[in-house]
């Protein structure tokens, strides 16, 4: 069965500093992995998503990365900013629609 | 377009009654899922569809149907509402390009409490 990692669970930094959200999976077997944005009582906000054969994306100042023979993935953030503060989700996709997510990390980003 | 969107955004009910909770996606999508977040569970799919009338289990199915008549639509509908049930409900759609499929588009979510 697929289990899915984040560590770690929260995170608070200093404004303008970048960071690493890392997320691990036990099976390799997937189709893409994705990393979503949660703000408090919403729903998620795809940020990136990498398909199985490519190893990174970017968008912005938001940069992942997969390494699926290690079942490993990271989403780095460049110079980090208050409104970034959010629970950030990893998830891969097994199957047509079965998405297996991580718990996730609460980012707190302090002005 | 709206995008995904779900209906009621909360709902109280009683354990034993039954209700459905409506997703709708003006995206022609042809994937669609149902999702629950629970603390310490994190999200987990309820049920999902590939397309108008196929429709399949996901990891916690049991107190829950679904149907898929067209496109749009993807209701899920609780048979009995137990206290278990309680939490939040995300509806989800996406697509294929290029034999690949694309990413995730969540509705805004459900709140249930269930008596």
């Amino acid at each position: 069965k697929q289990e899915v990692t984040q560590i770690p669970a929260a995170l608070s930094v200093p404004e303008g500093e970048n960071l690493v959200l890392n997320c691990s999976f036990t099976d390799s077997a997937i189709y893409n992995l994705q990393w979503f944005r949660q703000d408090p009582g919403k729903g998620l906000t795809s940020l990136l998503l990498i398909q199985s054969s490519q190893r990174e994306q970017t968008s912005g100042r938001l940069n992942a990365s997969l390494d699926k023979s290690s079942g490993r993935s990271t989403l780095y953030i460049a110079a980090s900013q208050p409104g970034d503060s959010a629970t950030y989700l990893c998830a891969v996709l097994q199957g047509a629609q079965k998405l297996v997510f991580g718990q996730g990390t609460r980012l707190t980003i302090n002005p | 377009n709206a995008g995904v969107t779900q209906t009621p955004k909360f709902q109280v009910l009683k354990t034993g009654q039954s209700m459905t909770l409506q997703c709708a996606q003006d995206m022609n999508h042809e994937y669609m899922s149902w999702y629950r977040q629970d603390p310490g569970m994190g999200l987990r799919l309820i049920h999902y569809s590939v397309g108008a009338g196929i429709t399949d289990q996901g990891e916690v199915p049991n107190g829950y149907n679904v149907s898929r008549s067209t496109t749009e639509d993807f209701p899920l509908r609780l048979l009995s509402a137990a206290p278990s049930q309680t939490s939040v409900y995300f509806c989800a759609s996406s697509f294929t390009s290029g034999g690949a499929v694309e990413t995730q588009y969540f509705g805004p979510g459900t709140r249930l409490l269930v008596l």
